[in-house]
């Protein structure tokens, strides 16, 4: 069955301190990885999307990387406004149903 | 403008009663899609569809029902509504099986 699974839980961090975001899976056939931010009482909104190891993609003060296990949001000097959940999401060999979603890492950033 | 858009965004009912969520998307994409994501904040597939094929997460009670008149739409009917029916319910649109789905701003059911 595929996997995905995030850590932390929970990360707060202070203005300034950069940090990394993981998500971990277990898939057959990976397709893509995908990072979404996601506000209170919003949908999620994309940010990035990754398909195979070794790849990186950057947006402002957020950087994706991808290995064959794992992914990395690595944020760097983060300010108030990045506070939010993320989560990723894999896009596995299958169709229709293969796209699984992590349960999210819950980002704080206080000034 | 708003390229995926649901409605309502709040719905508050009594169990038992039968209700739908609107949800539209403007950007042209093949496929759209139901998630419910629970109060631990999972976000779980309920349905894909395009205008060929209706892809059913066996998991999904069959009081759930996708009703699409046209592509860029997608309704949600829930008959029988249960309380663990209540959620939050995201609709979203892609281009493909493969590309980032967009979501709307999702539905908040409350069933009592």
């Amino acid at each position: 069955e595929d996997q995905v699974t995030q850590s932390p839980e929970a990360l707060r961090l202070q203005e300034g301190e950069s940090s990394s975001l993981n998500c971990s899976y277990t898939v057959s056939g990976l397709r893509g990885l995908f990072w979404y931010r996601q506000d209170p009482g919003k949908g999620p909104e994309f940010l990035f999307t990754l398909y195979s190891a070794g790849e990186e993609k950057e947006k402002e003060r957020l950087k994706a990387t991808l290995t064959k296990k794992e992914s990395f949001l690595h944020i760097t000097a983060p300010k108030p406004e990045d506070s939010a959940t993320y989560l990723c999401a894999v896009q596995a060999g299958g169709y229709g149903q293969n796209f699984v979603f992590g349960p999210g890492t819950r980002l704080s950033v206080l000034p | 403008d708003t390229a995926v858009s649901q409605t309502p965004k709040y719905l508050v009912t009594q169990m038992g009663n039968d209700k739908s969520i609107k949800c539209e998307q403007n950007l042209g994409h093949d496929t759209m899609y139901w998630y419910k994501q629970d109060s631990k904040k999972f976000l779980k597939i309920m349905f894909s569809y395009n205008n060929k094929e209706l892809i059913i997460n066996e998991t999904v009670p069959n009081r759930f029902s996708p009703k699409s008149p046209d592509k860029a739409h997608l309704n949600l009917h829930i008959n029988s509504l249960e309380l663990g029916d209540s959620a939050v319910y995201f609709c979203a649109s892609s281009q493909d099986q493969d590309s980032q789905r967009g979501f709307g701003s999702g539905t908040r059911l409350t069933v009592v």
